[in-house]
């Protein structure tokens, strides 16, 4: 089946430091959508991308949708330490116009104070 | 305006039983998806439910099934409950599933199968 390869797994910084993760697919995609989940919660919606090149910011958070549309990356500057917890990409493929989204495996990120 | 709920929040079954999932979509929201969360698979797309037809099914066996009510709630049920069934369960509601696919998803219902 179609997978989203996330990257990297994992992550532990320092207060203050900048994150960069992705998500890379051999298939095209329609919609890149970035999620955050905490223990015990579903995902939060972070981001969403519609266009290939699309470059949108939230806050802290800033999100590209790749110019081949088989990928999609997010950077956190400045990283504090709520921004602990597992950051997810998710995506539609390409021509499905239904709700089935596709997910990354995660990448879990610790800020050390 | 009330996020996506889901009841119960916690349950504890025995193999062979069956169980039912409830998810109360935003206000608005027609379209309702279901995914399994467990650690060794990630985020599994389950089904997804628009003016109560099902309009997509993911890769799983017969004994997961659901419905939509005509005010959008949605239910999921499993049959004869495997211990690798123990999952978190998340429905996620979007406002128009061909033009915005923003999905918001609930607290998830964390099913146990003993």
């Amino acid at each position: 089946g179609q997978q989203l390869n996330q990257s990297p797994q994992s992550m532990f910084i320092q207060e203050g430091e900048d994150v960069s993760m992705n998500c890379t697919s051999s298939s095209i995609f329609n919609t890149w959508l970035w999620y955050k989940q905490d223990p015990g919660e579903g995902p939060v919606l972070l981001i969403a991308l519609y266009k290939a090149g699309e470059l949108t910011s939230n806050g802290r958070l800033t999100a590209q949708f790749g110019i081949t549309r088989k990928d999609s990356f997010l950077n956190i500057s400045a990283s504090i330490p709520s921004d602990v917890g597992i950051y997810f990409c998710a995506g539609q493929l390409f021509p499905s116009n239904t709700g089935k989204l596709i997910f990354g495996q995660g990448t879990t990120l610790q800020v050390k104070p | 305006k009330a996020g996506v709920t889901q009841t119960p929040r916690y349950l504890i079954k025995t193999r062979g039983q069956q169980v039912t999932l409830s998810c109360s979509p935003i206000s608005g929201h027609r379209s309702v998806s279901w995914y399994q969360q467990t650690p060794g698979q990630g985020l599994q797309f389950l089904f997804e439910y628009f003016s109560e037809t099902q309009r997509n099914k993911g890769n799983f066996p017969g004994r997961f099934s659901g419905r939509q009510f005509s005010n959008s709630r949605s239910e999921m049920n499993v049959s004869t409950l495997e211990l690798g069934d123990s999952a978190l369960y998340l429905c996620a509601s979007s406002l128009d599933r061909i033009t915005n696919n923003e999905q918001f998803f609930g607290p998830g219902t964390r099913l146990t199968v003993l």
